[in-house]
């Protein structure tokens, strides 16, 4: 079966670091990009940036670049969102999604819920 | 403010059809491929349709994607209650360099 499955819920404090992940199986790991999607409480889709598992080749949207890490580790087929520092603002539904191309995403992870709270 | 408009809203009864428009400008919808998302009440999005009128496989002919100038619609014909979800669309901005959504249209099956 063709599937990502993602990390679990994570409740954290402010200024404490967070390492998500998303493990790819079923498919040829290196052959989608792979993409992390935000979605905060009650709003809709933000795409934070990508990754291509090939050669690790990365983009940040600009308004995510320098607060959080997008990295893969091919040979466990898995990728990773994190941060060095939380914000109460990161409190969010953060969704792995893979595509064929980088337009559009035909792969899901059901999410990982970010709760940053003090 | 999200770079692609979509109405919040739409409804209409069961068995009937609906459209959902998607608008931008020429850095956007204008030169680059379209595509749409369904998310269901609690769940992760699932795409439904790509490179603007393009279905995967599992989806049904029931939803349909078009493209006109710097607008896309997506249409769904013999509405479900199944279908009550948000529908999202996106595309790649060459201006941005990013991909970009719209802000999400709630459907509501009547």
């Amino acid at each position: 079966e063709v599937q990502v499955v993602q990390s679990g819920a994570e409740v954290k404090k402010p200024g404490e670091s967070l390492r998500i992940s998303c493990k790819g199986s079923g498919y040829s790991f290196t052959s989608y990009w792979i993409n992390w999607v935000r979605q905060m409480p009650g709003k809709g889709l933000e795409w934070m940036g990508r990754i291509d598992p090939s050669d690790s080749y990365t983009k940040y949207r600009p308004s995510f670049q320098g607060h959080v890490t997008i990295s893969v580790d091919k040979s466990i087929s898995t990728a990773y969102l994190q941060w060095s520092s939380l914000k109460v603002s990161d409190t969010a539904i953060y969704y792995c999604a893979c595509g064929r191309d980088y337009w559009y995403f035909d792969l899901w992870g059901r999410g990982t819920l970010v709760t940053v709270s003090s | 403010q999200s770079v692609l408009t979509q109405p919040p809203s739409v409804s209409a009864a069961p068995g009937q059809k609906v459209t959902i428009s998607c608008s931008g400008s020429s850095s956007n919808i204008g030169n680059n491929y379209v595509s749409w998302y369904q998310q269901l009440p609690g769940t992760a999005p699932k795409l439904l349709i790509y490179d603007n009128s393009q279905r995967p496989s599992e989806i049904p002919d029931r939803f349909s994607g078009s493209k006109s100038g710097t607008s896309a619609t997506l249409g769904i014909t013999g509405l479900q209650t199944g279908d009550e979800a948000d529908y999202y669309c996106g595309t790649w901005d060459s201006s941005l360099r990013d991909v970009v959504f719209g802000g999400g249209t709630k459907l509501t099956v009547l």
